[in-house]
């Protein structure tokens, strides 16, 4: 199947300072990312839609301001925890799907867990 | 709305079969199985596409009742490796995203 990384694997920062957290497509390309944050024995819940060349798409109640999303290419999307906070740890993770089909697969990178001190 | 899985955990030993469903309330348009080992990303098992479809990877195949806005996964003759939680995310009409259950815990012992 399609590759999708992640970088970094682990962060740990102190509270008030600010994660950046990158997503790429080894293999192929996508105009579209999506970010999901999963707590722990819970379900992925998406966040937000990354958009290539134009404004990330949030889902209810997710803060854009705190969660700012950049899709700079057609392989890479950035997600910047700000001012992170103890309540922000958690395990993110990006997926794309392979194509523009609405039945595409979508393939999850490998996620990158969050611990804010 | 999030879709509803059924049992939230099961335990086999190996060789036993199990059955993992996941209901909607809203008209689906597709269904996606995942399986998520601990600390690791969820991994893309298959994808329904239209009521009634099966598919098949493996010993692990799907079922998708368009009419009943359900699908179910059937693990046959279960191995250590099937062992995680599975998670079924269902699509709508919006690009590529999906809403996922809450997950199914499944444990499989020799």
């Amino acid at each position: 199947g399609a590759v999708v990384s992640q970088h970094p694997s682990r962060v740990i920062c102190k509270s008030g300072t600010s994660v950046k957290i990158e997503c790429r497509s080894l293999d192929f390309q996508a105009t579209t990312m999506f970010w999901y944050r999963q707590f722990p024995k819970q379900s992925l819940m998406l966040m937000a839609t990354s958009n290539e060349g134009s404004k990330a798409t949030y889902e209810q109640g997710v803060e854009k301001d705190k969660f700012l999303i950049n899709h700079a290419s057609l392989t890479l999307s950035t997600l910047t925890v700000t001012s992170a906070h103890p309540e922000d740890s958690s395990f993110y993770i990006c997926s794309a799907p392979t194509g523009t089909r609405l039945t595409d697969t979508q393939y999850f990178g490998p996620g990158t867990r969050l611990t804010v001190l | 709305q999030q879709p509803v899985q059924s049992p939230q955990a099961v335990i086999l030993r190996e060789g036993e079969d199990a059955v993992i469903n996941c209901s909607s309330s809203k008209a689906l348009y597709s269904v996606h199985w995942y399986r998520q080992k601990h600390g690791e990303a969820p991994v893309f098992l298959m994808i329904l596409l239209k009521g009634g479809e099966q598919m098949r990877h493996e010993k692990i195949s799907a079922s998708f009742n368009e009419k009943k806005q359900q699908s179910s996964l059937y693990l046959t003759a279960s191995q250590l490796s099937y062992s995680g939680t599975y998670f079924c995310g269902t699509g709508g009409t919006s690009y590529g995203k999906l809403t996922f259950g809450q997950g199914t815990i499944l444990t499989v012992h020799p």
